[in-house]
């Protein structure tokens, strides 16, 4: 089915160990994004793509690391997960002028 | 740089009621503006949008915004509201640049009552 898919949708860790958010869209979307979602704050934006290989930095990107090999998928990457990185984790992409979210990520971090 | 203010965290109603949830927006820029709705446990849905033009919007769901330019609001209503309505709703801006980036506001939770 064509549309934005993110794995895993529940995902328990523990403090230190590295984590990978998957996010793949089947539109060709140029732009993909990677937003955290936090009781109070809205959504806030972690980390954009403009096409493959090129990725920049949003409003809150320390302890995160993104890579876009493909312009399909746009994995975030936690690399040494702290309590304060659980969150709901959902990616986007943009269309013409609309951003389409995946169904999103629950990360516990214990 | 922008910022999106949603003046109500939570809004309580009756079902069959009028409601208005409340955007304010800075930007030094034009704008495009959006509002998503998020229920229990799932992603966001766009519910309507402005780009241009009329500044009357209507979207999804019988919801209506309107775009005011001198006051940089952007409220959404509904004229009757079901409880099928009760969820999130997020006020977002972009500036039309890097694929439309969105700030969102902090969100308001509609419930609505029987």
């Amino acid at each position: 089915d064509a549309g934005i898919t993110q794995s895993p949708r529940y995902k328990i860790t523990e403090t230190g160990r590295q984590v990978t958010l998957m996010c793949h869209q089947t539109w060709s979307h140029s732009y993909m994004f990677w937003y955290r979602q936090d009781l109070g704050h809205g959504l806030r934006l972690i980390y954009y793509s403009a096409a493959a290989d090129i990725t920049d930095k949003g409003e809150v990107p320390d302890g995160y690391v993104v890579s876009r090999s493909k312009t399909e998928n746009f994995p975030l990457t936690l690399e040494s997960a702290t309590r304060s990185q659980t969150s709901v984790y959902f990616c986007a992409s943009t269309g013409t002028d609309t951003q389409y979210f995946g169904p999103g990520t629950r990360l516990t971090v214990l | 740089a922008q910022s999106v203010t949603q003046l109500d965290s939570q809004v309580p109603v009756f079902e069959e009621a009028p409601v208005e949830l409340r955007c304010n927006y800075s930007s030094s820029v034009s704008v495009y503006l959006f509002w998503y709705v998020q229920y229990p446990n799932q992603g966001l849905q766009l519910l309507l949008k402005y780009l241009s033009g009329s500044t009357l919007v209507k979207g999804i769901n019988g919801f209506e915004a309107e775009f005011n330019k001198s006051q940089t609001s952007f409220h959404l209503r509904k004229p009757s509201v079901h409880i099928s309505d009760t969820a999130e709703y997020f006020c977002a801006v972009s500036d039309m640049e890097y694929g439309n980036k969105l700030v969102f506001g902090a969100g308001t939770i509609l419930r609505v009552k029987s």
